[in-house]
């Protein structure tokens, strides 16, 4: 099946700082990928829709200038947490489809100190 | 609005069958999804049911009922590998999950 990369997997992070995350499609392109929060014990919350080429889709609640989605290419989708604080420590999953099947990446966990 | 209700938690003996249930409310929908998640892994796709009826995947099955708003995951033989996380997803067009339910903590004990 296809194969959904993140990186990095393990981020510790002073509160205040900007954290970066991408994910990638590695062997499909994908122009739409969605990118998830998942804290402890908790399902997913999809928190925005990333579309190669123009701005992403914010869930409601979930602020656009904090989480920053970029899709500049057809395997490629970064997410910037933006002045990070500790409850922003979460693990961020990001997905995309090929057909009608979702592949996940492997998450990103983050911990803002 | 759009939601989801699974059980919590369900506890299973190896090598039976066991059936996760989901009811939802949507407005609309193109399709529910199951997914399977190990802790501290990523959800993995199980089965994906766009018409009511059963899809069978090998020792997974899933139910659609649109006009019951409900769905249901069975997994058969039941292996100790089993035990997971499960979430009923509603799809919206384009493979857009919609909401996912909260999960169902399956264990699976000898």
């Amino acid at each position: 099946g296809a194969v959904v990369s993140q990186h990095p997997s393990w981020v510790i992070c002073k509160s205040g700082t900007s954290v970066k995350i991408e994910c990638r499609s590695l062997d499909f392109q994908a122009t739409t990928m969605f990118w998830y929060r998942q804290f402890p014990k908790q399902s997913l919350m999809l928190m925005a829709t990333s579309n190669e080429g123009s701005k992403a889709t914010y869930e409601q609640g979930v602020e656009k200038d904090k989480f920053l989605i970029n899709h500049a290419s057809l395997t490629l989708s970064t997410l910037t947490v933006t002045s990070a604080h500790p409850e922003d420590s979460s693990f961020y999953i990001c997905s995309a489809s090929e057909g009608e099947t979702q592949y996940f990446g492997p998450g990103t966990r983050l911990l803002v100190l | 609005g759009q939601s989801l209700e699974q059980p919590s938690e369900v506890t299973a003996v190896e090598g039976a069958i066991v059936q996760i249930n989901c009811t939802y409310q949507t407005s609309g929908f193109y399709g529910l999804s199951w997914y399977q998640q190990h802790d501290g892994g990523a959800p993995t796709f199980l089965s994906y049911n766009a018409l009511d009826g059963l899809e069978e995947t090998g020792r997974f099955s899933s139910f659609l009922s649109r006009s019951d708003s409900y769905g249901y995951l069975l997994l058969q033989e039941l292996q100790m590998k089993d035990s997971a996380s499960y979430f009923c997803v509603l799809e919206g067009s384009g493979n857009t999950p919609l909401v996912f339910g909260k999960g169902t903590r399956l264990s699976v004990i000898a």
